[in-house]
């Protein structure tokens, strides 16, 4: 039951450095998200994708890109990592509908200098 | 916007007390609530959720009912233990395009023997 699976669980970039989240789940839901937590502040969504072949800002874009490579997978990319995105990185997935809950990865804990 | 409120921890209570954890929201719509729990270095997992007026969601010992009319779904534990203690996010999800869910900004519980 391996769920929702995150890579790498730490990482430390430079200013200026580019990289690469991945995610993966095996329950075969339609939607994934990426959320991002900080101290005080909740989790903020910064993409989601509700189907295959789609993807949506969320609340805290600017930054990021995102690829849904199939139904299985959503990576998130910083292209060039500033301190402000210093923060533990979630994905998520649910099936189709409000009431359905979120499933999560363990996150990746990012540290930016 | 649609929007989660909860009480400010963290809170700290002995074993065997009872917890209340307050939430309230804002939201467009009929959204569907949520409680989830996040242990120390893991992700979050649902705790109970409830998908319209008046439900009462329960499991492991906590309960939180809908209310509509106070716009609220606070979290109750009639005894906690030492185990409980965890950061407690509410969340609502509402359908806007695709299916988005907005948490509040978690509260933390200690609980001593």
């Amino acid at each position: 039951n391996a769920g929702v699976t995150q890579t790498p669980k730490f990482q430390v970039l430079k200013t200026g450095q580019s990289m690469t989240l991945q995610c993966a789940q095996d329950m075969n839901h339609n939607s994934m998200y990426w959320y991002r937590q900080d101290p005080g502040m909740g989790l903020r969504l910064i993409y989601y994708s509700a189907s295959e072949g789609t993807t949506d800002k969320g609340e805290v874009p600017n930054g990021y890109n995102v690829s849904r490579l199939n139904k299985r997978e959503f990576s998130l990319r910083l292209e060039s990592a500033a301190p402000s995105q210093t923060s533990v990185y979630f994905c998520a997935s649910s099936d189709r509908g409000a009431s359905s809950p979120l499933h999560f990865g363990n996150g990746t804990r990012l540290t930016v200098t | 916007g649609d929007s989660v409120t909860q009480m400010e921890g963290p809170v700290t209570l002995s074993e065997e007390a009872f917890l209340t954890i307050n939430c309230t929201y804002t939201a467009t719509g009929y959204p569907s609530l949520f409680w989830y729990v996040q242990y120390p270095g893991e992700g979050l997992q649902l705790l109970l959720k409830a998908t319209k007026a008046d439900d009462k969601g329960s499991n492991k010992g906590f309960e939180a009912t809908y209310r509509k009319e106070t716009t609220s779904f606070h979290l109750e534990k009639g005894s906690v233990q030492v185990s409980d203690s965890a950061v407690y996010f509410c969340a609502l999800s509402v359908n806007t395009g695709g299916f988005k869910t907005i948490f509040g900004a978690g509260t933390r519980l200690f609980v001593k023997a």
